[in-house]
């Protein structure tokens, strides 16, 4: 069973550039979670979502966006990058929302110049 | 909203040697589960374990959701067990929204 998949793993963007980041979850799982990790912030979630609707969203502004299609993949964009952007984005799936467990994929490089 | 700490912050063992890391939780939570994050950055399951023991080889893990705390045992560490430990909690009504802790960053030298 393949695990879950995220392209590309590592990129460079300059300021004021946009992102698209893609998540194919597990086959069968239908929650989608991504998460940003900093050295200075650590691990921090940013949004999931469950058969294309968004069903929570964690502290980030506007320029960080997501969606989920039929087929359960996900994608998220970062509009107009700062430096602060730069991080490791990771993606997790599940069969379902809510208490029970997480798979992450390797994740995604973003660096910011 | 939920806090998650976790202790200590570094850990340095001899290859052998046995260690507990430790997390604590500040409210009641759905889903707690243990990751290691390898040097390449995945973070791996080790367990989910809102509450009970559960055991895998040379690993295991406690969760006490009455008194908000989970344990971490590592036995007869290998160098491969290197690498950043995290606890991560969902509260109710979560969403899948998981917290971290900070995480313990273990060291395993041969």
């Amino acid at each position: 069973k393949a695990g879950v998949t995220q392209t590309p793993r590592y990129l460079i963007k300059t300021r004021g550039q946009q992102v698209t980041l893609s998540c194919s979850p597990i086959s069968g799982h239908r929650s989608v979670s991504w998460y940003q990790q900093t050295p200075g912030q650590g691990l921090q979630f940013l949004f999931e979502y469950f058969s294309e609707t968004q069903r929570n969203k964690g502290n980030f502004p506007g320029r960080f966006s997501g969606r989920q299609f039929s087929n359960s993949r996900s994608e998220m964009n970062v509009s107009t990058l700062e430096l602060g952007d730069s991080a490791l984005y990771l993606c997790a799936s599940s069969p379902r929302t809510g208490a029970n467990v997480l798979t992450f994929g390797a994740g995604s490089r973003l660096t910011v110049l | 909203g939920i806090q998650v700490e976790q202790s200590p912050p570094d850990l340095i063992l001899q290859e052998g040697a046995n260690s507990t890391l430790r997390c604590n939780f500040s409210d009641s939570v759905n889903n707690l589960q243990w990751f290691h994050q390898n040097p390449w950055g995945q973070l791996i399951n080790l367990f989910y374990i809102p509450s009970g023991t559960k055991q895998n080889g040379r690993l295991s893990a406690t969760t006490v959701a009455t008194e908000r705390y989970s344990l971490l045992y590592i036995s007869s560490s290998q160098t491969t067990d290197s690498g950043v430990y995290f606890c991560a909690v969902e509260g109710p009504g979560g969403y899948n929204k998981l917290i971290f802790g900070a995480g313990t960053r273990l060291a395993v030298h041969p």
